[in-house]
């Protein structure tokens, strides 16, 4: 059975910093490209970035509003995922999930952790 | 970017009755299109995927639709348990993006 588990969320400042993981079993991780998707109840669901596999040389794509922000990586040792958020922004609070993404995009998510940027 | 048109945002619809959703893309997206159902406090679920193949184990009241632009999600008869919201997902490349949402209730 698939089973995601996020942790790492909690509430941060503006400008603060905070990195979430992703625990990951009962699939070959290093085989799986990896999302991250977050969701608020003002603008719904949003894709957060990717990152590929070792073979496709762990390539990370992001959405233009967390770019140069945050980063997404990998520990295919540990089969974790991890979301590194700099310069966090009232904007970022959300539900953070992690998901597994094949080719036939997004299937297998997380119960996410929930992130609150506030003073 | 690609933007999913979805409609209506919430509909109220009896048991047994046959209810669509609908997701418009801004571009042609082959069949690159998924949909999840979401309960109140839970994550996502994967229902249908590449627009009409249905995710294993989910029942076979839920169907899609579609390619290139113009996609459809239907309940062929809407059963308690599937009051939810629901989401369709574009992954044809990235960014990828999600539609607004459907809430289902029940009338």
């Amino acid at each position: 059975e698939v089973l995601l588990v996020e942790s790492g969320g909690g509430l941060v400042k503006p400008g603060g910093s905070l990195r979430l993981s992703c625990a990951a079993s009962g699939f070959t991780f290093s085989n799986a490209w990896m999302s991250w998707v977050r969701q608020t109840p003002g603008k719904g669901l949003e894709w957060v970035g990717r990152i590929k596999t070792k073979t496709d040389s762990e390539t990370a794509d992001y959405t233009a509003p967390v770019k140069g922000r945050f980063i997404i990586s990998r520990d295919d040792s540990k089969n974790t995922l991890n979301l590194q958020m700099n310069s966090l922004k009232n904007e970022d609070t959300a539900v953070y999930y992690c998901i597994t993404d094949p080719a036939s995009g997004l299937d297998y998510w997380g119960q996410g952790t929930l992130v609150t940027v506030s003073s | 970017d690609i933007r999913m048109t979805q409609s209506p945002s919430s509909l109220s619809a009896s048991i047994g009755d046959r209810v669509t959703i609908t997701c418009q893309a801004s571009q042609d997206i082959n069949d690159s299109v998924n949909w999840y159902q979401q309960k109140p406090r839970k994550a996502p679920k994967l229902l249908i995927y590449a627009a009409s193949h249905l995710e294993p184990g989910v029942p076979s009241r839920f169907s899609g639709t579609g390619s290139g632009t113009d996609f459809t999600f239907t309940i062929s008869s809407l059963q308690p348990e599937d009051i939810a919201t629901y989401y369709c997902l574009h992954y044809d490349y990235f960014p990828y993006s999600f539609g607004q949402g459907t809430k289902l209730e029940i009338k």
